[in-house]
């Protein structure tokens, strides 16, 4: 059975950093590519960015809102991913979700975790 | 650009079914989609991989009450015999060069 655990969030102040990992079991983490995904308070789904399978160089791509300021990680043989967020601001609140991709390049999200909020207040 | 469009809510009774649309922006009626469902309080649930041949991956315990189908750039998430666990958000996705895109999701009462 595929399992993603995400780490716990938190509060944090605008400015700051924060790092997420998602811990991954049940299949054969450096055969996939990785993202997260983030969802605002009472909004939609929000792609924020993606890793891609060391077949293919392990390289990232990010949503506009994020790109610069967040990078995505990953541990193949800890099969961790890492979403790692400087320079938070307060519209960066949200819950977050490390997803599978469905593929090693690109693909649907096949799998969630089940989420963690990150508060970004003073 | 990529988008995806979907109608803010929907509505069906217990037992009927619903389509709801998610429509691909011009110039991308080809693109592969997929179908998640989100219920109050939970997080988001992979419900199935729909290509334009018409097939389809589902997701681990989906039942076949959930189905998938086209016609040109729109994209339909079928459920029959509602129950109420069903309703939900369902939110499609699809993915280009570089890129992840949701719709804005629907929101499903179950009556």
């Amino acid at each position: 059975e595929v399992q993603l655990v995400e780490s716990e969030g938190g509060l944090v102040q605008p400015g700051r950093s924060l790092r997420l990992s998602c811990t991954a079991s049940g299949f054969t983490f450096g055969d996939y590519a990785m993202s997260w995904v983030r969802q605002a308070p009472g909004k939609g789904l929000e792609w924020v960015g993606f890793i891609r399978s060391k077949t293919y160089g392990g390289t990232t791509e990010y949503a506009a809102s994020v790109k610069g300021r967040f990078t995505i990680s990953r541990d193949d043989s800890k099969s961790i991913a890492y979403l790692q967020m400087n320079s938070l601001k307060t519209e960066d609140t949200a819950v977050y979700y490390c997803t599978r991709v469905g593929g090693s390049y690109q693909g649907p999200f096949d799998s969630w975790g089940q989420g963690t909020l990150v508060t970004v207040s003073s | 650009q990529l988008v995806l469009t979907q109608s803010p809510s929907a509505s069906a009774s217990l037992g009927a079914s619903v389509k709801l649309t998610c429509t691909l922006s011009s110039g991308h009626s080809n693109y592969v989609i997929a179908w998640h469902q989100q219920q109050p309080e939970k997080g988001p649930r992979y419900l199935m991989k729909f290509n334009i041949d018409g097939t389809h991956t589902k997701g681990d315990g989906i039942p076949d009450r959930f189905s998938g189908s086209s016609s040109g750039a729109e994209r339909y998430l079928t459920i029959s015999n509602l129950q109420s666990e069903d309703e939900a958000d369902y939110y499609c996705q699809t993915w280009g060069t570089g890129i992840q895109v949701f719709g804005g999701g629907t929101k499903l009462n179950v009556l």
